[in-house]
């Protein structure tokens, strides 16, 4: 079964700053990934997903960047962080006929 | 109107219990349903999929779908005090490789199981 890397757990960054969290993916290979938000009180927005290396479509617009340099390699990037970016941010990852499963999420607080 | 609706609770129950969780939806063309199960401050674990109209049992969990209503509906018999998460609807319209993940979200209720 896949597992799913994601770090760090817990990030405060100051305004304007700028982010980047990995996720990296085992157990699996040619998995779509996917970026989800989670802002408090609410249910899971889905960000970004990619069905492939460099491939990366956005489902909102927003201040963040995605990219995937390699197969299991996820990553969410931000040059200027704003108060609204802070949230739990989970990344995902499916595989042909499996279900989507989630890494451990980033609580990303902006100051 | 929120494409998903879905009662934040929270919710309170005595161990041993029936749960209820309910959720509507607004887009017909939803055709995959799950739910999902989160523990305070992890990832979302998958708890039932289900693709038709029906029910589908999986241990003490019912998952029931009525497309004809735009309704969806989780059960939990004998709910335990391990059992007290938040629960999230989730639902896709997608056909081939991203219908799994390409998910809209419930707001999520929050259970609370006491001894």
């Amino acid at each position: 079964s896949q597992t799913i890397h994601q770090w760090p757990a817990t990030l405060v960054q100051p305004v304007g700053s700028p982010l980047s969290l990995e996720c990296t993916v085992e157990g699996t290979s040619n998995p779509n990934l996917y970026w989800y938000r989670q802002a408090a009180g609410r249910g899971l927005q889905l960000l970004f997903y990619s069905v492939g290396i460099g491939q990366i479509s956005s489902e909102v617009p927003q201040n963040l960047s995605a990219s995937r340099p390699q197969d299991r390699q996820f990553i969410l990037s931000s040059k200027k962080l704003l108060l609204s970016d802070s949230g739990f941010y989970l990344c995902a990852s499916d595989a042909a006929n499996e279900k989507l499963f989630f890494g451990s999420g980033t609580q990303l607080s902006v100051l | 109107q929120k494409e998903v609706e879905q009662d934040p609770g929270p919710l309170s129950v005595p161990e041993g219990a029936i749960v209820s969780l309910n959720c509507t939806y607004s887009n017909s063309a939803f055709q995959y349903f799950m739910w999902y199960r989160q523990y305070s401050r992890k990832g979302p674990e998958l708890l039932m999929y289900t693709y038709s109209s029906g029910n589908k049992e999986d241990g003490r969990f019912t998952a029931q779908v009525d497309k004809s209503s735009k309704y969806i509906s989780l059960f939990i018999r004998d709910s335990q005090p391990s059992d007290s998460a938040t629960y999230l609807c989730a639902m896709s319209a997608e056909a081939g490789g991203t219908s799994y993940g390409k998910l809209t979200f419930g707001q999520g209720t929050i259970l609370t199981v006491h001894p």
